[in-house]
């Protein structure tokens, strides 16, 4: 069937550095994904959300792109800071009906 | 704002036993969705909601049953404990669809 995967498990990353996650989808139907934030024994916290119709969307410091040719999706965190060690998640949807979560990835940021 | 509320927090079953999970959201969100993860593994969809009397099932439905007699309450049912139903449940509302959701803190269930 289809689903979303990540590339990886785990990142870790220097203070300070870019961290690059990536995300790869399969149902080329979706057409909303987003990204969540998970901290240790919390549930998932929102960080930012793209539609197909678009290729880039900014938030605060981070950054996701969209690339519907390969079904690539990634988040992009700049000068990445100690709080932002955690699981990521990407998600998508077909028209707002459910939501398919990829497995996750660690990241851990090194002081 | 609370926002979205789950209890309890923790929770051992024998299996057999039955149980309702309870989520609560005070933000008049129509969009209301239950999720189980498990360890190494993203979210999974059980059942969802889109407004008071409607509920459908995600991904995962089977041994769980939902309601939704209000807007601001989702609870979801196990009718018979399983040792596969070991996970954390986490609730989720939104304000329209399965867009920007905002989870509740977690129920742990363990069944033995």
């Amino acid at each position: 069937g289809e689903s979303v995967g990540l590339h990886l498990p785990t990142l870790s990353v220097q203070e300070g550095d870019n961290s690059i996650i990536n995300c790869a989808y399969s149902n080329s139907a979706s057409d909303y994904f987003i990204w969540y934030k998970q901290e240790s024994g919390k549930g998932p916290q929102f960080i930012i959300d793209i539609r197909s119709n678009m290729d880039k969307r900014q938030g605060q410091r981070v950054t996701v792109l969209l690339n519907k040719t390969v079904k690539h999706l990634s988040l992009q965190i700049a000068a990445t800071q100690p709080g932002d060690s955690a699981v990521y998640f990407c998600a998508e949807s077909n028209k707002g009906n459910d939501m398919r979560f990829g497995a996750g990835t660690r990241l851990t940021v090194k002081p | 704002n609370a926002g979205v509320t789950q209890t309890p927090k923790f929770q051992v079953l024998k299996t057999g036993q039955s149980m309702t999970l309870q989520c609560a959201q005070d933000m008049n969100h129509e969009y209301m969705s239950w999720y189980r993860q498990d360890p190494g593994m993203g979210l999974r969809l059980i059942h969802y909601s889109v407004g008071a009397g409607i509920t459908d099932q995600g991904e995962v439905p089977n041994g769980y049953n939902v309601s939704r007699s209000t807007t601001e309450d989702f609870p979801l049912r196990l009718l018979s404990a399983a040792p596969s139903q070991t996970s954390v449940y986490f609730c989720a509302s939104g304000l329209a669809e399965a867009y920007e959701q905002y989870f509740g803190p977690g129920t742990r269930l363990t069944v033995t």
